[in-house]
Protein backbone atom coordinates (compact mmCIF):
# COMPACT_ATOMS: atom_id res chain seq x y z
CA UNK A 1 0.00 0.00 0.00
CA UNK A 2 1.25 3.18 -0.66
CA UNK A 3 1.77 5.99 2.11
CA UNK A 4 1.29 9.25 2.28
CA UNK A 5 2.76 11.14 -0.55
CA UNK A 6 4.10 14.78 -0.60
CA UNK A 7 5.71 17.12 -3.20
CA UNK A 8 7.89 18.33 -3.44
CA UNK A 9 10.88 17.07 -1.59
CA UNK A 10 12.28 20.31 -1.55
CA UNK A 11 11.58 23.85 -2.37
CA UNK A 12 13.56 26.65 -2.31
CA UNK A 13 12.03 30.31 -2.71
CA UNK A 14 12.56 33.57 -2.23
CA UNK A 15 10.71 35.85 0.00
CA UNK A 16 7.35 37.05 -0.89
CA UNK A 17 6.91 34.47 -3.50
CA UNK A 18 4.08 32.02 -3.15
CA UNK A 19 4.68 28.54 -2.29
CA UNK A 20 2.22 25.34 -2.74
CA UNK A 21 2.59 22.03 -0.82
CA UNK A 22 0.16 18.97 -1.98
CA UNK A 23 -0.31 15.72 0.22
CA UNK A 24 -1.97 12.60 -0.78
CA UNK A 25 -2.88 10.66 2.50
CA UNK A 26 -3.88 7.04 2.52
CA UNK A 27 -6.40 5.64 0.68
CA UNK A 28 -9.21 5.54 3.10
CA UNK A 29 -7.89 7.83 6.43
CA UNK A 30 -10.28 10.69 6.52
CA UNK A 31 -8.27 12.01 9.12
CA UNK A 32 -5.28 14.19 7.64
CA UNK A 33 -2.92 16.69 8.81
CA UNK A 34 -0.65 19.23 7.76
CA UNK A 35 2.49 19.96 10.48
CA UNK A 36 5.43 22.53 10.28
CA UNK A 37 9.08 21.07 11.73
CA UNK A 38 11.41 23.63 12.57
CA UNK A 39 14.74 22.35 12.96
CA UNK A 40 15.83 20.62 16.13
CA UNK A 41 12.12 20.87 17.39
CA UNK A 42 9.07 18.54 17.24
CA UNK A 43 6.12 18.74 14.98
CA UNK A 44 3.67 21.40 15.45
CA UNK A 45 -0.45 21.15 14.32
CA UNK A 46 -1.07 23.77 11.47
CA UNK A 47 -4.60 22.41 10.03
CA UNK A 48 -6.64 19.38 10.87
CA UNK A 49 -8.91 18.19 8.19
CA UNK A 50 -11.82 15.43 8.91
CA UNK A 51 -12.64 14.51 5.25
CA UNK A 52 -12.97 18.07 3.64
CA UNK A 53 -13.82 19.96 6.66
CA UNK A 54 -10.82 21.83 8.58
CA UNK A 55 -11.84 21.11 12.52
CA UNK A 56 -8.56 22.65 14.35
CA UNK A 57 -6.98 25.69 12.01
CA UNK A 58 -6.18 27.25 15.78
CA UNK A 59 -2.35 26.99 14.56
CA UNK A 60 -2.36 28.33 11.32
CA UNK A 61 -1.21 31.98 10.40
CA UNK A 62 -3.89 32.93 8.56
CA UNK A 63 -2.91 36.24 7.46
CA UNK A 64 -0.53 33.95 4.83
CA UNK A 65 -1.42 30.18 5.43
CA UNK A 66 -4.44 28.39 3.72
CA UNK A 67 -4.65 25.15 3.05
CA UNK A 68 -7.87 23.50 1.46
CA UNK A 69 -8.82 19.39 0.70
CA UNK A 70 -11.55 19.95 -1.72
CA UNK A 71 -13.05 16.46 -2.18
CA UNK A 72 -11.55 15.01 1.71
CA UNK A 73 -8.88 13.58 -0.32
CA UNK A 74 -5.36 15.10 -1.10
CA UNK A 75 -4.90 18.61 0.08
CA UNK A 76 -2.37 21.88 -0.74
CA UNK A 77 -1.23 24.17 1.85
CA UNK A 78 0.02 27.52 0.71
CA UNK A 79 1.97 30.51 1.96
CA UNK A 80 1.70 33.29 0.40
CA UNK A 81 3.44 35.69 0.43
CA UNK A 82 6.83 33.56 2.14
CA UNK A 83 8.65 34.99 4.69
CA UNK A 84 12.49 34.26 5.98
CA UNK A 85 10.87 32.56 9.32
CA UNK A 86 8.49 30.17 6.76
CA UNK A 87 12.07 27.76 6.16
CA UNK A 88 11.15 24.88 7.97
CA UNK A 89 9.41 20.87 7.13
CA UNK A 90 6.46 21.00 6.28
CA UNK A 91 4.56 17.24 7.41
CA UNK A 92 1.35 15.86 6.12
CA UNK A 93 0.30 12.76 7.52
CA UNK A 94 -2.84 10.83 7.91
CA UNK A 95 -5.24 8.52 10.11
CA UNK A 96 -8.11 6.52 9.51
CA UNK A 97 -11.34 7.28 12.32
CA UNK A 98 -10.61 3.21 13.52
CA UNK A 99 -7.69 2.45 12.39
CA UNK A 100 -5.67 -0.16 14.72
CA UNK A 101 -2.76 1.09 13.92
CA UNK A 102 -3.24 4.09 15.80
CA UNK A 103 -1.26 7.22 14.82
CA UNK A 104 -0.21 8.90 12.60
CA UNK A 105 1.13 7.90 9.34
CA UNK A 106 3.56 10.73 8.29
CA UNK A 107 5.02 11.67 4.54
CA UNK A 108 8.62 12.60 3.90
CA UNK A 109 7.58 16.22 3.89
CA UNK A 110 8.78 19.32 1.84
CA UNK A 111 11.54 20.99 3.28
CA UNK A 112 10.92 24.63 2.27
CA UNK A 113 14.03 27.38 2.20
CA UNK A 114 13.21 30.74 1.86
CA UNK A 115 15.93 33.13 1.02
CA UNK B 1 -0.56 21.71 31.37
CA UNK B 2 0.07 19.49 29.42
CA UNK B 3 3.78 18.24 28.10
CA UNK B 4 6.28 15.94 26.87
CA UNK B 5 9.87 16.01 27.97
CA UNK B 6 12.77 15.07 26.22
CA UNK B 7 15.49 15.64 28.65
CA UNK B 8 18.51 14.29 26.67
CA UNK B 9 18.79 16.66 23.78
CA UNK B 10 21.54 14.71 22.28
CA UNK B 11 22.60 11.32 23.31
CA UNK B 12 26.15 9.53 21.96
CA UNK B 13 26.58 5.87 22.20
CA UNK B 14 28.96 3.31 20.82
CA UNK B 15 27.83 1.29 18.17
CA UNK B 16 26.48 -2.21 19.98
CA UNK B 17 26.25 -0.30 23.23
CA UNK B 18 22.59 -0.69 25.17
CA UNK B 19 20.62 2.60 24.11
CA UNK B 20 17.80 3.96 26.57
CA UNK B 21 15.74 7.81 25.63
CA UNK B 22 13.32 8.97 28.02
CA UNK B 23 10.54 10.41 27.98
CA UNK B 24 8.17 11.89 30.84
CA UNK B 25 4.41 13.38 30.27
CA UNK B 26 2.11 15.44 31.95
CA UNK B 27 -1.06 14.74 31.17
CA UNK B 28 -4.65 14.64 32.70
CA UNK B 29 -5.43 11.29 32.30
CA UNK B 30 -3.78 8.22 30.83
CA UNK B 31 -2.54 8.57 27.50
CA UNK B 32 -1.97 6.79 24.21
CA UNK B 33 2.02 6.61 23.82
CA UNK B 34 4.12 6.66 20.72
CA UNK B 35 7.67 6.52 19.69
CA UNK B 36 8.28 8.26 16.39
CA UNK B 37 11.63 7.98 14.47
CA UNK B 38 12.90 10.42 12.00
CA UNK B 39 16.13 9.84 10.05
CA UNK B 40 17.54 12.66 8.21
CA UNK B 41 15.53 14.46 5.43
CA UNK B 42 12.89 11.82 6.13
CA UNK B 43 9.36 11.87 7.70
CA UNK B 44 8.63 10.31 10.87
CA UNK B 45 7.80 6.75 11.43
CA UNK B 46 6.03 5.01 14.06
CA UNK B 47 8.68 2.77 16.22
CA UNK B 48 5.79 1.73 18.94
CA UNK B 49 2.79 2.57 20.51
CA UNK B 50 1.37 1.67 23.94
CA UNK B 51 -2.72 1.85 24.52
CA UNK B 52 -3.15 -0.39 27.67
CA UNK B 53 -2.42 -3.94 28.63
CA UNK B 54 1.53 -5.35 28.60
CA UNK B 55 3.21 -1.99 29.73
CA UNK B 56 6.53 -3.34 27.82
CA UNK B 57 5.77 -2.90 24.23
CA UNK B 58 7.94 -4.11 21.55
CA UNK B 59 8.12 -1.91 18.15
CA UNK B 60 9.66 -2.39 14.99
CA UNK B 61 14.01 -2.41 14.36
CA UNK B 62 14.32 -3.89 17.80
CA UNK B 63 13.33 -1.30 19.96
CA UNK B 64 11.02 -1.68 22.60
CA UNK B 65 9.44 0.83 25.75
CA UNK B 66 8.09 0.42 28.44
CA UNK B 67 5.11 2.41 30.17
CA UNK B 68 5.67 3.75 34.07
CA UNK B 69 2.41 4.95 35.03
CA UNK B 70 3.79 5.94 38.87
CA UNK B 71 6.45 7.87 37.21
CA UNK B 72 4.70 9.15 33.60
CA UNK B 73 7.16 7.99 32.06
CA UNK B 74 7.74 6.11 28.33
CA UNK B 75 11.33 5.35 27.88
CA UNK B 76 12.61 3.79 24.87
CA UNK B 77 15.57 1.22 25.07
CA UNK B 78 17.51 -1.12 22.63
CA UNK B 79 19.77 -3.30 23.69
CA UNK B 80 22.60 -2.63 20.86
CA UNK B 81 22.22 0.03 18.51
CA UNK B 82 23.00 -0.26 15.39
CA UNK B 83 25.04 2.83 12.82
CA UNK B 84 21.65 2.88 11.14
CA UNK B 85 20.05 3.84 14.34
CA UNK B 86 21.52 7.31 14.32
CA UNK B 87 18.60 9.54 13.62
CA UNK B 88 16.39 11.56 15.79
CA UNK B 89 13.36 10.17 18.04
CA UNK B 90 10.55 12.05 19.38
CA UNK B 91 8.27 10.90 22.20
CA UNK B 92 4.30 11.82 21.63
CA UNK B 93 1.05 11.25 23.68
CA UNK B 94 -2.44 11.47 22.38
CA UNK B 95 -6.34 11.36 24.18
CA UNK B 96 -7.90 8.05 24.66
CA UNK B 97 -11.01 9.44 23.17
CA UNK B 98 -10.09 11.04 19.85
CA UNK B 99 -7.85 9.89 17.23
CA UNK B 100 -5.77 13.52 16.73
CA UNK B 101 -3.74 16.14 18.44
CA UNK B 102 -1.06 14.39 19.67
CA UNK B 103 1.53 16.48 21.68
CA UNK B 104 5.14 16.20 21.03
CA UNK B 105 8.46 16.09 22.16
CA UNK B 106 11.12 18.11 21.61
CA UNK B 107 13.34 15.03 20.41
CA UNK B 108 16.59 13.69 21.24
CA UNK B 109 19.57 13.40 18.40
CA UNK B 110 20.58 9.46 18.61
CA UNK B 111 24.79 9.46 17.78
CA UNK B 112 26.13 6.40 16.97
CA UNK B 113 30.33 5.96 17.52
CA UNK B 114 31.91 3.42 15.62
Amino acid sequence: EAGVVQSPRYKIIEKKQPVAFWCNPISGHNTLYWYRQNLGQGPELLIRYENEEAVDDSQLPKDRFSAERLKGVDSTLKIQPAELGDSAVYLCASSGWFDRNYGYTFGSGTRLTVV
Amino acid sequence: AQSVTQPDIHITVSEGASLELRCNYSYGATPYLFWYVQSPGQGLQLLLKYFSGDTLVQGIKGFEAEFKRSQSSFNLRKPSVHWSDAAEYFCAVGPMDSNYQLIWGAGTKLIIKP
